[in-house]
């Protein structure tokens, strides 16, 4: 596709529902991305991934967080069991992978919880 | 700890006006620096800087590096009320190419 497209827009959910969230990256491009913005803040890292491979995880703030890529493509960003600090925007970003390459952010998905 | 501190957070001025905005940066493995522009949506990109004192520039905005004194500016001349939008600084870190962003410069351009 032409840009970074991610789905939903927007998403409401009770405290203690499951949500997914998903990422569309670039047509082609190796290595994908996903940031928590809260309101006034940076985006904050969360997780990495190269093609399929998730090389860095570091940034999830706990085991409710779940990243998959399973094709090299889409991915998605489960969270379980939200709570409200939860509340924030999703931001998922892709680039071509080779060194020295901007990175391309999506409008994100703002998720607010109840 | 990784460390982006961004000056000023907020700025206000006139259409016309020149503006800097600042970065410094302690972060490891320190690869390039990157700036974006964040209105309503998404960051959009706007440079990114891999060496010391070379100026990139586009348009009215141009930015340097300083990779002994850990600093970056973003300069816009003749600014415009185009221009208003939270401007983010990030270095991107070796390995996973990860950015660390700062808390981000909210610029107000008033006609």
């Amino acid at each position: 596709g032409a840009g970074v497209s991610q789905s939903p827009r927007y998403k409401v959910a009770k405290r203690g529902q499951d949500v997914a969230l998903r990422c569309d990256p670039i047509s082609g491009h190796v290595s994908l991305f996903w940031y928590q913005q809260a309101l006034g803040q940076g985006p904050e890292f969360l997780t990495y991934f190269q093609n399929e491979a998730q090389l860095d995880k570091s940034g999830l703030p706990s085991d409710r967080f779940f990243a998959e890529r399973p094709e090299g493509s889409v991915s998605t960003l489960k969270i379980q069991r939200t709570q409200q600090e939860d509340s924030a925007v999703y931001l998922c970003a892709s680039s071509p992978g080779a060194l020295n390459q901007p990175q391309h952010f999506g409008d994100g998905t703002r998720l607010s919880i109840l | 700890e990784d460390k982006v501190v961004q000056s000023p957070l907020s700025l206000v001025v006139h259409e016309g006006d020149t503006v800097t905005l600042n970065c410094s940066y302690e972060v490891t493995n320190f690869r390039s620096l990157l700036w974006y522009k964040q209105e309503k949506k998404a960051p959009t990109f706007l440079f990114m800087l891999t060496s010391s004192g070379i100026e990139k520039k586009s348009g009215r905005l141009s930015s340097i590096l300083d990779k002994k004194e850990l600093f970056s500016i973003l300069n816009i001349t003749a600014t415009q009320t185009g221009d208003s939008a939270v401007y983010l600084c990030a270095p991107a870190q070796g390995g996973s190419e990860k950015l660390v962003f700062g808390k981000g410069t909210k610029l107000t351009v008033n006609p």
